[in-house]
């Protein structure tokens, strides 16, 4: 499936590189997110955009830094990450608001493994 | 209390079994509800939408209870290739927030 993508799949990084992960949606969708997956877990949602605009922090460090340049593309931006940031990024598209009853659609990830 | 509730498992059936999952949620005014299905290191898959008359996809089939606040997943004939982690998904009306349970982990055996 195409729907959903992310860059790069696999990525190892020092605590003071900076790096950013990439997503793109093909669904014609409004509304993007940023969650973040640790073992044992569930589901952490970082941000949402919805037609470009912030519309939730999820009280997120600010070594993470999203950036949404239109409704398609999804960037997180990260700096001077620590080791507990080691984790799978999924990025996710959705038609409208959650309680809408918009399905949502998963991208298949970054593993993130900070040294 | 957890927003959303679901037994961890894991759940140890053989080929050909049904198997049910449970879902609690907290949040009585929750309008919006999907059963995904995660396989080891990928990404959540959507399995399907729960509508409050529920509803059934071949061998799945979706149950909401909204007086008891819970969401059901049967599965009937299972399948080797059912075994994953089945995750919950609640969602309040007016937010962008779908809240996930941890998931259920299934083991098909056979």
């Amino acid at each position: 499936e195409t729907g959903v993508t992310q860059t790069p799949r696999h990525l190892v990084m020092g605590m003071t590189n900076k790096k950013s992960l990439k997503c793109e949606q093909h669904l014609g969708h409004n509304a993007m997110y940023w969650y973040k997956q640790s073992a044992k877990k569930p589901l952490e949602l970082m941000f949402v955009y919805n037609f470009k605009e912030q519309t939730e922090n999820n009280s997120v460090p600010s070594r993470f830094s999203p950036e949404c340049p239109n409704s398609s593309h999804l960037f997180l931006h990260l700096h001077t990450l620590q080791p507990e940031d080691s984790a799978l990024y999924l990025c996710a598209s959705s038609q409208g608001i959650a309680g809408g009853n918009y399905e949502q659609y998963f991208g298949p990830g970054t593993r993130l493994t900070v040294t | 209390r957890k927003e959303v509730e679901q037994d961890p498992g894991p759940f140890n059936v053989p080929e050909g079994a049904t198997v049910a999952f449970n879902c609690t949620y907290s949040n009585s005014a929750s309008q919006s509800f999907f059963w995904y299905r995660q396989d080891c290191r990928k990404e959540p898959k959507l399995l399907m939408s729960v509508y409050s008359s529920g509803n059934e996809d071949g061998r799945f089939t979706a149950q909401l209870n909204r007086a008891s606040q819970y969401i059901s997943l049967l599965i009937r004939d299972s399948k080797l290739s059912d075994s994953a982690t089945y995750l919950c998904v609640a969602a309040p009306p007016g937010t962008y927030k779908y809240i996930f349970g941890t998931g259920t982990r299934l083991k098909v055996l056979a």
